[in-house]
């Protein structure tokens, strides 16, 4: 079965920088787009990047776009978000996210927490 | 593209009927002729679950009970028969326009 699994969520301090990481296994990686959303605590979902199937096309949330980076390694099942200049009101759980069917989401991972804090 | 629900908060008695309406700043029909209009229901500590894709398909193992309609620009999503497990919180989402966006949310609890 589909699972998603994120990593590389912590504690760091306002302006520094995290990358979390997404394992992905149970589908076929290289053929699907793979998309990063969070939720600060206690609030609402916000989406946040999407990548391509082949890595070669990818777009940004607003809040996010120029600080974060999306990537993948479709030789190891793994989506990427690199997150720079991170600001308090970064701190969310980050889920990976994946459906086959377009516009939509239907794999969910369990998440991974950031907080961002001094 | 903004999505507004309401209401935000739903009190409901068990055994009854509920309803959210999501209203979208653009219309949501895509190029291809379909709308990607998603129901999603979270409960505490867990991640979102889809109920609904592309306006009314149900996806599979979930109950009759849960319904969902509406073309352009308004959008609801129908339980017909509340029970206890459907406590949580109900996003929308549209996967038409980038960036893809989600409503604020409705929590419904049990009165």
């Amino acid at each position: 079965q589909v699972q998603l699994l994120e990593s590389g969520g912590g504690v760091v301090r306002p302006g520094r920088s995290l990358r979390l990481s997404c394992a992905a296994s149970g589908f076929a990686f290289t053929n699907y787009g793979i998309h990063w959303v969070r939720q600060s605590p206690g609030k609402g979902l916000e989406w946040v990047a999407v990548i391509s199937f082949d890595g070669n096309n990818y777009f940004y949330a607003e809040s996010v776009r120029g600080r974060f980076t999306i990537s993948r390694d479709n030789s190891k099942n793994m989506l990427f978000l690199q997150m720079d200049s991170l600001r308090p009101d970064d701190t969310a759980v980050y889920y990976c996210a994946m459906s086959p069917q377009a516009g939509t989401l239907y794999h969910w991972g369990q998440g991974t927490l950031v907080i961002v804090s001094s | 593209v903004v999505l507004t629900q309401s209401p935000l908060s739903l009190p409901v008695t068990l055994g009854q009927p509920a309803s959210i309406s999501c209203k979208s700043s653009q219309n949501l029909v895509y190029g291809d002729g379909d709308t990607y209009l998603n129901w999603f229901h979270q409960r505490p500590g867990q991640a979102p679950r889809r109920l609904i894709y592309k306006v009314s398909i149900r996806d599979s193992g979930v109950p009759d009970r849960f319904g969902g309609s509406g073309s352009g620009t308004d959008f609801t999503l129908k339980i017909s028969r509340v029970e206890a497990e459907d406590v949580g919180v109900y996003y929308c989402m549209q996967g038409t326009h980038w960036p893809w966006t989600f409503g604020q949310g409705t929590r419904v609890e049990i009165k």
